[in-house]
């Protein structure tokens, strides 16, 4: 059964600093996704990362994956207060099987 | 662009009722997914449809169903309701392979007394 592992569960940050937040799963996968979800809101689709190697950039925010390691990364660069949220990495197994597994979401909150 | 259109957003049923929730998926998607989220258990996959074909199922009991008509757009029913069906039911469109990613509805959120 695939499980999906998201660190830290919660981060406070201040603006300006970066930091990265880090997604584990545990069986082979070449498609990994990064949403946002502000309270009482639905899950904003960020980044979609479909091979090894694959490094994708939206402003301040950067994701990649690692297949062979079974990693993918968000890093926020310069963070500001806007930024804030719970942020969640999904993966599919593999193609035909279109059932995500979440991880735990990570909280973060920007600081000013 | 029409996103995912889900309705009603908002629920309120007394337990052992039945509920119906509706997900209309973007233009030209084929695949409508629904997921259930809860503080405890985060968001869980209760099933996938694809052309009307139900193609993939989460662990979800029984009583947690659904259907997709010819034009994509999808319903899911939950009978005999219980306490810890509260949640934010989302769906998912997506053109079948995920290539181009998921969007997401905002949700129905259901609360039963």
């Amino acid at each position: 059964e695939l499980k999906v592992e998201q660190n830290p569960l919660f981060l406070s940050m201040q603006e300006g600093k970066n930091y990265t937040i880090y997604c584990n799963y545990s069986t082979t996968s070449d498609r990994l996704y990064w949403y946002r979800q502000d309270p009482g809101k639905s899950l904003e689709s960020l980044f979609v990362l479909l091979s090894n190697g694959a490094v994708k950039q939206e402003g301040r925010l950067m994701a990649s994956l690692d297949t062979k390691a079974r990693l993918s990364t968000l890093h926020i660069t310069a963070a500001v207060h806007d930024l804030s949220a719970t942020y969640f990495c999904a993966v599919a197994p593999n193609f035909g099987n279109e059932k995500l597994t979440f991880g735990t979401g990570t909280r973060l909150t920007i600081i000013p | 662009k029409a996103g995912v259109t889900q309705t009603p957003r908002y629920l309120i049923k007394t337990r052992g009722q039945q509920v119906t929730l509706s997900c209309s998926p973007i233009s030209g998607h084929r695949s409508v997914s629904w997921y259930q989220q809860t503080p405890g258990q985060g968001l869980q996959f209760l099933f996938e449809y694809f052309s009307e074909t139900q193609r993939n199922k989460g662990n979800f009991p029984g009583r947690f169903s659904g259907r997709q008509f010819s034009n994509s757009r999808s319903e899911m029913n939950v009978s005999t309701l219980e306490l810890g069906d509260s949640a934010l039911y989302l769906c998912a469109s997506s053109l079948g392979d995920g290539d181009y990613g998921y969007t997401f509805g905002s949700g129905t959120r259901l609360t039963v007394v």
